[in-house]
């Protein structure tokens, strides 16, 4: 099945250390997102990239950082991990197209804990 | 600025019940809203789109513009209709960007 597959499920990190989360998609779609979820709020848009253009959104901390070789991968980079930025990740993707917006279709997230 | 309101954060209710989940939105542009369910351990997916004016499994939902609503019915609540249900917003034009409420988790009781 073509699908948003996001890895990996769970991942455990130091405070301060590096840390990069995964996605990769087969539905060819040229939109990619990346969300944190923290518990019981909403998914909060990070940044996307519409093709190869990276669009930041102005209330993301610069110690998130993305990457897009390609159509089908997209990474999030955590640079320096805090004890706040412990959450679900979620990776999404979508297609631009005519007539009406068209749907997110999501991975099943990158659980990150701080240790 | 944009904005998605879900004033209530849990809804109980018995199967076989009315249920309806309150969106309320505020944007400046023409509206294109959505709502999205998470069941238990699944992934965040797509339920309906206002645009399609459609019923997935027994929901419905309208735009109200006037009291700039999208409101989830359902007439009669199902066990496996439990689960976490966010409306979403969508603007951002070509890019399809969504901002979220902040969900409504609906409980059906047997």
């Amino acid at each position: 099945d073509a699908m948003v597959i996001q890895n990996p499920r769970y991942q455990v990190t130091q405070f301060g250390k590096p840390v990069t989360l995964s996605c990769s998609q087969t539905l060819n779609h040229n939109v990619m997102y990346w969300y944190q979820q923290k518990s019981s709020q909403a998914p909060k848009l990070l940044f996307h990239y519409y093709d190869k253009d990276f669009n930041n959104e102005a209330d993301t901390p610069d110690n998130f950082q993305s990457r897009r070789p390609n159509t089908s991968f997209c990474f999030l980079d955590i640079r320096s991990p805090g004890l706040g930025d412990a959450a679900m990740y979620l990776c999404a993707t979508s297609r631009t197209g005519r007539g009406g917006g068209q749907p997110q279709h999501f991975g099943d997230g990158t659980r990150l804990s701080i240790l | 600025a944009q904005r998605v309101t879900q004033p209530e954060k849990l809804l109980s209710v018995f199967k076989g019940a009315p249920v309806e989940l309150k969106c309320n939105y505020s944007y400046s542009g023409s509206p294109e809203l959505f709502w999205y369910v998470q069941y238990s351990r699944q992934r965040l997916q797509l339920l309906l789109r206002h645009i399609s004016r459609e019923s997935i499994k027994g929901f419905t939902a309208d735009l109200n513009k006037g009291e700039t609503s999208f409101h989830l019915k359902k007439p009669f609540a199902q066990e496996e209709d439990s689960a976490m249900y966010y409306c979403a917003l969508l603007y951002g034009g070509a890019t399809n960007k969504l901002i979220f409420g902040t969900g409504t988790l609906l409980a059906v009781q047997p």
